[in-house]
């Protein structure tokens, strides 16, 4: 089965810090993606990346950067902390050219205090 | 950009058939996802629509009508484990991200 692990299942950081949420696949996926969900909102896409040092903007990308350094390792860094980055970050990853069928972590809940 | 639409809440009595219709606007259009996601749990994938038509996979089947920018999630005997969100997302082109809509919850009665 498809592994995809989030390093934190819950963070509380406070305004200002700078925040690093790790995300490890281990299918030897191609594209990897960073999402938000808040209620009523569904999930929201950051960033997402098709290769090693490649990253493109997703739907909401302000306040946030991603690092690809290795293919099974997606990180999502926000430089400065704010209390409107509290919410539910997913990870996700596929190994299909088209992404119909993404594979999950099971998700960290950042709040920003 | 892209968009979808669906309803925020469904509730249904255990063996019943349930809709979930999905519509969207989209600069472009490949295929239409959905996805089941349990309170505190990560989505799961269920099922794939790039032709129109029905797929059916046990007692889940999705609908896609491209020419209507349409389709829906179909649920039928409902069990009470069926209760969970599902979201609806579309790929702009092969190889786009995914787009979600903002999920619609389904409670089952018993």
């Amino acid at each position: 089965d498809v592994k995809v692990t989030q390093s934190s299942r819950y963070l509380v950081k406070r305004t200002g810090e700078k925040v690093f949420l790790e995300c490890v696949q281990d299918m030897d996926h191609e594209n990897m993606f960073w999402y938000r969900q808040d209620p009523g909102l569904g999930l929201r896409l950051i960033y997402f990346s098709y290769d090693v040092k490649m990253k493109e903007k997703g739907d909401i990308p302000e306040g946030y950067s991603v690092s690809r350094e290795k293919k099974e390792r997606f990180s999502l860094i926000l430089e400065s902390a704010s209390t409107n980055q509290t919410s539910m970050y997913l990870c996700a990853s596929s190994g299909s050219t088209t992404n119909e069928k993404l594979f999950f972590g099971s998700g960290t809940q950042l709040s920003v205090l | 950009g892209q968009s979808l639409e669906q309803p925020s809440e469904v509730t249904a009595v255990e063996g019943a058939i349930v809709q979930i219709n999905c519509t969207y606007q989209t600069s472009g259009f490949y295929g239409l996802s959905w996805y089941q996601q349990h309170d505190g749990g990560a989505p799961t994938f269920l099922s794939y629509n790039a032709l129109d038509g029905l797929e059916e996979t046990g007692r889940f089947s999705s609908f896609l009508s491209r020419s209507d920018s349409y389709g829906y999630l179909l649920l039928q005997e409902l069990q009470m484990k069926d209760s969970a969100s599902y979201f609806c997302a579309v790929s702009g082109a092969a190889g786009n991200k995914l787009t979600f809509g903002g999920g619609t919850r389904v409670l089952v009665k018993p």
